[in-house]
Formats: structure tokens, C-alpha cells, sequence
């Protein structure tokens, strides 16, 4: 079934650690886009990625950067993590119908 | 710059009862599309609704439907005869169709339907 893989669901990293969030399109998608909500918060557009190139940047710190690799899938890579970076990151891909975008389950990240 | 503004952090309603939940947007495009989607607790973000800025008629789906008051910017979901499993966080959002088509998200309401 069409879909959004986001691998892991959960994870918790400590202070300064790194976290590499990835994100599966299924059937391939040459678009993708990545967003982050904070607890009790609204979702905030990261990055997007279209034919493997970045194509657009939000909020996203310096310490972060993303991929969309020659299969499609993507990656979120973040370093030096802080407690505020704590959050549900979505990717997202245009919906065949019904113009909407299909969202995977999302990463629970905790820095601790 | 486009905003979209949710002015209900919170929401209750009877179980088969009707609810709206309103949003306004501001944008100065003229072509832009508008989303309702539903988070529940798991966290997984589910498509409810859409509508289209050149649309004549309001969308439906299912117990769904879309108030879009074009000249007022508004854009509210109704939801018919409530059921205890939409009780859950609801998010408008709007397609920056001059920019990358990314979504801007209003904060949310959260619903809560009781028995």
C-alpha cells in the first residue's frame, strides 16, 4: 500500500549526541518535505527536497542538514542535539488525490 | 506572509452532535489550497478535507465539510454527528502555492467529544 515510511518511530539520544531520522516514500516520490512539532505545538516546515535537490528551507538549525538520495528516500541528520530539539518530526510527500500531502507516522525524538 | 490562525485552543462536544472549528487565513495569493488535517494522541497525521482557493463549491467528506468563506478568509471544518473517536488535536493548513507548496500550519484545536 502507498505509504510513508519513517524509521525509527521512537528514539532517545543525550545532549550532544547525534540522530539521523529517515524517511521512505512508497511508491518513490521526487518530492519530499520535512517538518517538526514541538509538544503542544504546531508543525514547522524544515526543509523540502525535490529531484534530490533542496529545494526550499525553513526554521532548521545550522547543526541539521538532509538528503534525498538517488532511491528517493531521505534523511534527516541532526548533531550536537539539545533538549529543545525534543519533538515529532513528519516527512511528507504530495497525495495522489484529493491534492492533500501523505504524512508517515513520524519520529518521536527525546534528547534527554 | 501567510498565516493561518486557529482562536480555539480547545473544544468540547456531545457525542452526535455537530461541531465547527474555525480558521482564517491571510494570504495575498490568489491561488492556494486549504487543509484540515486530524492528529490524534498517537500522533499520526491524518488528512481530513481540501479545498481549493478557485473552488465554487464547499468540500465534503464523509461527516466532514468545509465552510469556505472565501471574501472572509475563513475556512471552518464541520463535523457531523460527533463520534467519541474524533475526539483528537485538528489542524488547519495552507499550500504556499507560490513557494514551494509547502503547508503552513495554524496552532490547532483540540476536540474533545463526550459520551
Amino acid at each position: 500500500a502507498a505509504g510513508v515510511i519513517q524509521s525509527p518511530r521512537h528514539l532517545i539520544k543525550e545532549k550532544r549526541e547525534t540522530a539521523t531520522l529517515k524517511c521512505y516514500p512508497i511508491p518513490r516520490h521526487d518530492t519530499v518535505y520535512w517538518y517538526q512539532q514541538g509538544p503542544g505545538q504546531d508543525p514547522q516546515f524544515l526543509i523540502s527536497f525535490y529531484e534530490k535537490m533542496q529545494s526550499d528551507k525553513g526554521s532548521i538549525p545550522d547543526r541539521f542538514s538532509a538528503q534525498q538520495f538517488s532511491d528517493y528516500h531521505s534523511e534527516l541528520n541532526m548533531s550536537s542535539l539539545e533538549l529543545g530539539d525534543s519533538a515529532l518530526y513528519f516527512c511528507a510527500v504530495p497525495g495522489t488525490s484529493n491534492y492533500g500531502y501523505t504524512f508517515g507516522s513520524g519520529t518521536r525524538l527525546t534528547v534527554v | 506572509a501567510q498565516k493561518i490562525t486557529q482562536t480555539q485552543p480547545g473544544m468540547f462536544v456531545q457525542e452526535k452532535e455537530a461541531v465547527t472549528l474555525d480558521c482564517t487565513y491571510d494570504t495575498s495569493d490568489p491561488s492556494y489550497g486549504l487543509f484540515w488535517y486530524k492528529q490524534p494522541s498517537s500522533g499520526e497525521m491524518i488528512f481530513l478535507i481540501y479545498q481549493g482557493s478557485y473552488d465554487q463549491q464547499n468540500a465534503t467528506e464523509g461527516r466532514y465539510s468545509l465552510n469556505f468563506q472565501k471574501a472572509r478568509k475563513s475556512a471552518n471544518l464541520v463535523i457531523s454527528a460527533s463520534q467519541l473517536g474524533d475526539s483528537a488535536m485538528y489542524f488547519c493548513a495552507m499550500r504556499d502555492d507560490g513557494n514551494n507548496r509547502k503547508l503552513i500550519w495554524g496552532l490547532g484545536t483540540s476536540l474533545a467529544v463526550n459520551p
